[in-house]
């Protein structure tokens, strides 16, 4: 079964450092782009950051931009979300998430078709 | 950032009840839309990407419209297991942005 787990979600004090790890598994994990989303308690979904096939193009969401770092190793099917000087508003669900490309007219569009089940990182 | 804003926040059905969400860009994405549905606890699944095409799976109850900034999703004759926060999600460009969520209550 294709499949996301992630791990490494806990209790952190603010200014403190967490990294979180997704593992894949039942799918080529090296030809797709991979993402990270976070909800906070009670709210809606938030895109943190993505990152290419072989790790040389990131993009991040402005709040987490120079705390947080996104990377992945291929070779063990693993994507990661090192996140540093955390703050009480990064309280949240962490899922990864595979970001599927689909070509339709000429078009090539993205979509998040696997996710993790998803960890939690409170910050208090 | 691209805003993206739904309505309504939340909507109370009744089964069989053909239910509409909207969803507004700030600038124009094209057809660069993704829908997405949550039940309470679980993490989201993929409904329709490119505003109108279902993904693998998804019941044919489900439809997409629209392009530029205007965007709907409709729920042709609501079903229990339709309850479920529903997200639309930019893909033109980056950060990607969600709208804030639409709560479908039976």
């Amino acid at each position: 079964e294709v499949q996301l787990v992630e791990s490494g979600g806990g209790l952190v004090q603010p200014g403190g450092s967490l990294r979180l790890s997704c593992a894949a598994s039942e799918f080529t994990f090296s030809t797709y782009w991979m993402t990270w989303v976070r909800q906070a308690p009670g709210k809606g979904l938030e895109w943190v950051a993505n990152i290419n096939q072989d790790g040389s193009n990131r993009h991040y969401v402005d709040s987490v931009q120079g705390r947080f770092t996104i990377s992945r190793d291929n070779g063990r099917n693993s994507l990661y979300l090192q996140m540093s000087s955390l703050r009480a508003e990064d309280t949240a669900v962490y899922y990864c998430a595979r970001d599927h490309t689909y070509y339709n007219s000429n078009v090539y569009y993205d979509a998040f078709d696997i996710w993790g089940q998803g960890t939690t990182v409170t910050v208090s | 950032a691209i805003q993206m804003t739904q309505s309504p926040s939340s909507l109370s059905a009744s089964v069989g009840d053909r239910v509409t969400i909207t969803c507004r860009a700030s600038q124009g994405i094209r057809n660069e839309l993704a829908w997405y549905w949550q039940k309470p606890g679980k993490a989201p699944k993929l409904l329709i990407y490119a505003a109108s095409i279902l993904q693998s799976g998804v019941p044919s109850r489900f439809s997409g419209s629209g392009s530029g900034t205007d965007f709907t999703l409709t729920i042709s004759s609501l079903q229990p297991e339709d309850f479920a926060t529903y997200f639309c999600l930019q893909d033109y460009n980056y950060p990607r942005t969600f709208g804030q969520g639409t709560k479908v209550e039976i």
